[in-house]
């Protein structure tokens, strides 16, 4: 168990619907990261926050948005959702003590959409 | 633009025998290289890492190659068991333009499976 929390594991919505997917990170940490893994694309960086800050954007499409709240469970908002979107969206969180390489994953939302 | 390229994308080894994946890293601001192993329906886990500053790393069974001048890394897993079936996922690591982000690029990844 890495500490982190994804909800919902699952999650099966149409075309054209909004999403939230949220994660707790690991107690302490103040950092949380979105990726997405897709089959043909591997894990793709979307973004990264920071203490409730946003520090970096990856690949990650205008129709999407994150945030991170006081309390650093983090949300990533999902809209105008395409099929291409179906995919799996992990979130990690790093140390509380700064950057040592390793990042702590949860266990993912999937999402399908139809 | 993929910096870091993994191969092969499938791998399929006999108990006991020696699996070897490789990645290649274009960015030299790279400063460090984790492999992470995922199984099906978790998360992936760190398993090993190591710095430019050394040419190979070994934990146990695991083993990471490093080279510097190539831009190459490789892991490889010794004695080869039905356990470490697994998707193998190798990543690299920089500040990211200076804004105090620190993130993992990851290569595609690669399915093993170790038949008994």
């Amino acid at each position: 168990d890495s500490g982190v929390t994804q909800t919902p594991k699952h999650l099966i919505t149409a075309t054209g619907q909004r999403v939230t997917l949220r994660c707790s990170p690991r107690s302490g940490d103040l950092s949380v990261y979105w990726y997405q893994q897709s089959l043909d694309q591997g894990l793709q960086f979307l973004i990264h926050y920071y203490n409730g800050e946003e520090r970096a954007k990856g690949n990650i499409l205008e129709r999407f948005s994150a945030q991170q709240f006081p309390d650093l469970h983090s949300e990533l908002n999902l809209s105008s959702l395409e099929l291409g979107d179906s995919a799996l969206y992990f979130c990690a969180s790093s140390s509380r003590q700064g950057w040592t390489g390793e990042l702590f994953f949860g266990e993912g939302s999937r999402l399908t959409v139809l | 633009q993929q910096q870091v390229k993994q191969s092969p994308q499938s791998l399929i080894v006999q108990k006991g025998g020696i699996s070897i994946i490789n990645c290649a890293y274009e960015n030299t601001a790279f400063d460090y290289f984790p492999w992470y192993q995922q199984f099906p329906g978790k998360g992936p886990a760190l398993l090993i890492a190591i710095r430019p500053d050394v040419s190979e790393k070994k934990e146990g069974r695991f083993t990471i190659s490093f080279n510097k001048s190539a831009k190459q890394f490789s892991l490889h897993i010794m004695d080869s068991q039905p356990g470490d079936s697994a998707t193998y996922f190798c990543a690299a690591s920089s500040a990211y333009s200076g804004a105090g982000s620190y993130q993992l690029t990851f290569g595609k990844g690669t399915k093993l499976s170790v038949i008994p």
